[in-house]
């Protein structure tokens, strides 16, 4: 199975700032990999996939970058409603893991 | 619209079984793969399998499998998550969600809005 090892656990941060949270894999997962918010309470979004594709409705202060074994969601101009915790899923191969999980907090 | 609404929350004791069902609308179902999320108390996501409506192909973690059941009704469009023998380390909400059309490559676009299950003496 491939392993999804997320950094920081937390991060500290401020409304306004620019945050960046990286995704790295136990093995190449080519661009085939997805991140997700989840808000307290509520279901996952899905914010990018296939690594930089922002998911229509999403908004543009979200971005992915990377491919093979490392990736990255860079945040812009936080909002209050991207205090959450952040997911990274690679689907390159069953099982299609989650890394363990990024939260943003204040 | 694409919605995932779920069955309601479950209160079960230890060696109790229970089935939770997802029911798809606003898309074809049968095209879909469907799968379950487990959200655990604290703790991150964790993907136990997904379901191909059209032909029943399932894929299990191999954390999961043999330890529940994921099955889907085409007619009915609402797929399913099935537990027998629960136990408390089974508390937790679980997500469906929708995967991709056709061939794997797998990202989840649509979720449920989740199904706690509890499992307490």
């Amino acid at each position: 199975d491939i392993q999804l090892t997320q950094s920081p656990a937390t991060l500290p941060a401020s409304v306004g700032d620019t945050v960046s949270i990286t995704c790295r894999a136990s093995q190449s997962v080519s661009h085939w990999l997805a991140w997700y918010r989840q808000r307290p309470g509520k279901a996952p979004e899905l914010l990018v996939y296939k690594s930089s594709t922002l998911q229509s409705g999403a908004p543009s202060r979200f971005g992915g970058s990377g491919s093979g074994t490392e990736f990255t969601l860079t945040v812009t101009d936080l909002q209050p409603d991207d205090f959450a915790t952040y997911y990274c899923q690679q689907y390159d191969s069953f099982p299609s893991d989650f890394g363990q999980g990024t939260k943003v907090e204040i | 619209e694409v919605q995932l609404v779920q069955s309601g929350p479950e209160l079960k004791k230890p060696g109790d079984s229970v089935k939770i069902f997802c029911k798809g609308s606003g898309y074809t179902f049968r095209t879909f793969w469907i799968g379950w999320v487990r959200h655990m108390p604290g703790k991150g996501l964790d993907w136990m399998g997904v379901i191909y409506p059209g032909d029943s192909d399932t894929r299990y973690s191999p954390s999961f499998r043999g330890q529940v059941t994921i099955s889907a009704d085409m007619s009915m469009s609402t797929a399913y998550l099935e537990f027998d023998d629960l136990k408390a380390s089974d508390t937790a909400i679980y997500y469906c969600a929708r995967g991709p059309p056709g061939v794997w490559h797998g990202f989840f676009d649509f979720w449920g809005q989740g199904t706690l299950i509890t499992v307490s003496s």
